[in-house]
């Protein structure tokens, strides 16, 4: 069965701490994403990687940068966090770069206070 | 770039058909998806489209695609209350799911 985990279901982080949103996927997957969702705004791409190592800007990267160690994990960083960052986080991969399916995680709801 | 509109709520009665709609602007958009996401839980694929298709039946759900007006429907026969979530448009080039675009979600509310 496919699955892509996010170690957090809620987190609360304060104003100015470094946080890390982890998802990792069981699927062997090249693609890996992070989305925001944010009500009335549907989801924006924050990054992208295609393969190890590799990453690309989304549409909001401002704010945030990423980490690809390993196929599978692929780690969300919030270098110093602001109330404007608070939000559904949403993991996704996909098999190939022309695949017509993502798989999505749980997603994360962010609150930074 | 790319821009996937569709209406904030819709409300149905049990056992009813629900059509949701969505419009996009980009003409080249080659695939346009729909989505699924239940309370508490991610996105689910419910089914895609290519652009050179006008529909597509998969057991209660039927797509129907006007290219010429950039219009995609997803409708939902015999609505159950396990239908109730927020579905996702969203439309994308080829070339991966950093091209792809979704819409802001339409919350459908199925009433018992």
């Amino acid at each position: 069965d496919v699955k892509v985990t996010q170690s957090s279901r809620y987190l609360v982080k304060r104003t100015g701490e470094k946080v890390f949103l982890e998802c990792v996927q069981d699927m062997d997957h090249e693609n890996m994403f992070w989305y925001r969702q944010d009500p009335g705004l549907g989801l924006r791409l924050i990054y992208f990687s295609y393969d190890v190592k590799m990453k690309e800007k989304g549409d909001i990267p401002e704010g945030y940068s990423v980490s690809r160690e390993k196929k599978e994990r692929f780690s969300l960083i919030l270098e110093s966090a602001s109330t404007n960052q608070t939000s559904m986080y949403l993991c996704a991969s996909s098999l190939e770069k022309e695949n017509t399916e993502a798989f999505f995680g749980q997603g994360t709801r962010l609150t930074v206070v | 770039g790319e821009d996937v509109e569709q209406s904030l709520f819709l409300s149905v009665r049990e056992g009813d058909s629900s059509v949701i709609n969505c419009t996009y602007t980009d003409s080249s958009s080659t695939y346009l998806y729909w989505y699924k996401q239940e309370p508490g839980a991610g996105l689910q694929l419910l089914t895609y489209i290519f652009s050179n298709m006008d529909m597509k039946q998969d057991q209660r759900l039927t797509v129907l695609l006007n290219k010429k007006d950039k219009h995609l429907s997803l409708r939902i026969a015999d609505t159950q209350t396990g239908d109730s979530a927020i579905y996702f448009c969203a439309a994308g080039l080829s070339g991966g799911y950093q091209k792809v675009t979704f819409g802001i979600g339409t919350k459908l509310q199925v009433i018992p």
